[in-house]
């Protein structure tokens, strides 16, 4: 089956910008979904599809799929954005979707 | 807004079944536009895909990982769809969460409403 890959870990400074990368062959017929965790609580959609936010969802925060890459990019980055950020994309062979391992944000 | 809440034991023997329940309001189960999902992380650990099932026709589609462990069915007249996983080890201690998923033809896919989670420990 496929799989996702992310870097285990990002740190950036507040107020600065950061991008969250995320590999896979199944990224070259699906868009990537993004989804940040904090500690203790369920992982919240913030990026969708061709650059999409769900509602309430700052605008400081967009993502990108090309190819068989993806990436998340926060600009501006503040304190309460840090937290595990996972990719996800469909897998069109065995028809599920498929998380990538996570990356913990810190931001310093 | 849709909301998922999860229920069910929070402690489970090696070798027995977990089974949750996941309840919806503010959407229905019976609903064609949207697959109702179980993700799991272990402690400390990242997201890993259990299964979905498409209510209108019963189909499930599950991880290839937990093999023919889980069952996945919906009580649409409780507005209600349930995990089964039979022969649990330790291995299988998680928080376990329920999920709406959406996909298409055109490339998107999300999981655009998330339950609280539910701990489960697997421990005799």
């Amino acid at each position: 089956s496929s799989e996702l890959t992310q870097d285990p870990a990002v740190s950036v400074a507040l107020g600065q910008t950061v991008r969250i990368t995320c590999q896979g062959d199944s990224l070259r017929a699906f868009y990537a979904s993004w989804y940040q965790q904090k500690p203790g609580q369920a992982p919240v959609l913030v990026t969708y599809g061709k650059n999409n936010r769900p509602s309430g969802i700052p605008d400081r925060f967009s993502g990108f799929t090309s190819g068989s890459a993806a990436s998340l990019t926060i600009t501006g980055a503040q304190a309460e954005d840090e937290a595990d950020y996972y990719c996800t994309s469909r897998d069109g062979i065995e028809n599920h979707e498929v998380f990538g391992g996570g990356t913990k944000l810190t931001v310093l | 807004q849709v909301q998922l809440q999860e229920s069910g034991p929070g402690l489970v023997k090696p070798s027995e079944t977990l089974s949750l329940t996941c309840t919806v309001s503010g959407g229905s189960v019976s609903s064609g536009d949207y697959y109702w999902s179980w993700i799991r992380q272990p402690p400390g650990k990242g997201l890993e895909w259990i299964g979905y099932l498409y209510s209108p026709t019963s189909t499930n589609n599950n991880n290839p990982s937990l093999k023919s462990r889980v069952t996945i069915s919906a009580d649409t007249s409780k507005n209600q769809f349930s995990l089964r996983l039979s022969s649990v080890t330790a291995a299988d201690t998680a928080v376990y969460y329920c999920a709406r998923y959406y996909y298409d033809s055109i490339g998107y896919s999300m999981i655009d409403q998330w339950g609280q989670g539910t701990m489960v420990t697997v421990s005799s």
